[in-house]
């Protein structure tokens, strides 16, 4: 059974500065890994995707990374700014045989730029 | 492109009554996927229908069912509600399996 973990629960930043998030997976069979953001109250809004077979995938101040060996990604936002302010999310998908489009979610980084 | 649409957007019941929500993907997206997110359990994956099939389910309790009509948008129902089951609903679609996924404003539900 795939399980998720986020590191760190929450983290709070002046704005400006470069910032990591990681999600770590246990099974390492996964077909792609979706980061998410959320802002409270709301739905969640897709930021990258990253296939099994790419290392990484980038969107203007945007990147994150893909290790499958290890069981790792990770999201690095570059100059962060207030308006960055949500909970992230990671999410896994595993095989079509084994879970269709399930996605397994992490608990999340709650992220706090203060400007 | 207008983006996946869920409705109603909040709605409040009591113990033992149903519900129903409704959730229309993205037009020519084929595969939608429901989730149950609480604060105690997070993002908890419940069912994915595809092309009015349900390909896949997760660990809920028979209450929880759902169905897709020949124009891709999808209903889940509740029935018996408990004070558990208040949770943001929040529906995906993609267009086929293991693309990206795009999610809907969800549903608020409360169970009094």
């Amino acid at each position: 059974k795939q399980e998720v973990t986020q590191i760190p629960a929450a983290l709070s930043v002046p704005e400006g500065e470069n910032l990591v998030l990681n999600c770590s997976f246990t099974d390492s069979a996964i077909y792609n890994l979706q980061w998410f953001r959320q802002d409270p109250g709301k739905g969640l809004t897709s930021l990258l995707l990253i296939q099994s077979s790419q290392r990484e995938q980038t969107s203007g101040r945007l990147n994150a990374s893909l290790d499958k060996s290890s069981g790792r990604s990770t999201l690095y936002i570059a100059a962060s700014q207030p308006g960055d302010s949500a909970t992230y999310l990671c999410a896994a998908a595993g095989t079509i045989e084994t879970s269709g489009s399930r996605l397994t979610f992490g608990e999340g980084t709650q992220l706090t730029v203060n400007p | 492109k207008a983006g996946v649409t869920q409705t109603p957007r909040y709605l409040i019941k009591t113990r033992g009554q149903q519900v129903t929500l409704s959730c229309s993907p993205i037009s020519g997206h084929r595969s939608v996927s429901w989730y149950q997110q609480t604060p105690g359990q997070g993002l908890q994956f419940l069912f994915e229908y595809f092309s009015e099939t349900q390909r896949n389910k997760g660990n809920f309790p028979g209450r929880f069912s759902g169905r897709q009509f020949s124009n891709s948008r999808s209903e889940m129902n509740v029935s018996t509600l408990e004070l558990g089951d208040s949770a943001l609903y929040l529906c995906a679609s993609s267009f086929d399996s293991h693309n990206e996924q795009f999610f809907g404003p969800g549903t608020r539900l409360t169970v009094l």
